[in-house]
């Protein structure tokens, strides 16, 4: 079945970096473009970074441009997200999801990323 | 960066109601939305994409209207597992962006 596990989350101190990984599994992972969607505590869904199936195409939210990097990796089934200089205000849980054309159909568990002093 | 406006931001209806939750997108998206359910706790789970497709094995008391900038989701017969906050999504261009959600509450 079709699987999107969240991992590298944890808690940072403000400016630091870290790195999220979404490992896939039971579908054609290079057919599919893929997507980070956060949610901070108690609020409604963000989306924040997306990369195209090719790796050819890469989107980011305007709050995290030039801070966060989205990669993936055909040969291991896998998409990271690499975070440098968070804030407070990147605290949330992330999601990878999956979309093959359309809205996202298969999501992660989500992964919760702290930054706090 | 197109903005979602999602009405109402809750709802309280009794179990068999007909629900409606509307979503208006600043400018046009053609059919580029889909609507998602969250239930507390879990992540999002697609129930219509492309306006007004169901997600294979969705409930059929969902459905999804509109086209443009306007568009619906319409639960018939609301269940007690149908508690969860709905968000809209627009995915006609970059950054795609959601709208604020509706928490729908049983009476």
């Amino acid at each position: 079945q079709v699987q999107l596990v969240e991992s590298g989350g944890g808690v940072v101190q403000p400016g630091r970096s870290l790195r999220l990984s979404c490992a896939t599994s039971g579908f054609s992972f290079s057919n599919y473009a893929i997507l980070w969607v956060r949610q901070a505590p108690g609020k409604g869904l963000e989306w924040v970074a997306g990369i195209s199936y090719d790796a050819r195409n890469k989107n980011y939210a305007d709050s995290v441009k030039g801070r966060f990097a989205i990669s993936r990796d055909n040969s291991k089934s896998t998409v990271s997200l690499q975070m440098n200089n968070l804030r407070s205000d990147d605290t949330a849980t992330y999601y990878c999801a999956r979309s093959f054309t359309a809205s996202p159909d298969h999501w992660g568990q989500g992964t919760l990323v702290t930054v706090s002093s | 960066a197109i903005q979602m406006t999602q009405s109402p931001s809750s709802l309280s209806a009794s179990v068999g109601d007909r629900v409606t939750i509307t979503c208006r997108s600043s400018q046009g998206i053609g059919h580029d939305l889909g609507w998602l359910q969250q239930k507390p706790g879990k992540p999002p789970k697609l129930l219509i994409y492309v306006a007004s497709t169901v997600q294979g094995g969705g409930p059929s008391r969902f459905s999804g209207s509109g086209s443009g900038t306007d568009f619906t989701l319409t639960i018939n017969s609301l269940q007690p597992e149908d508690v969860a906050t709905y968000y809209c999504l627009q995915n006609y261009n970059f950054p795609w962006t959601f709208g604020q959600g509706t928490k729908v509450e049983i009476k």
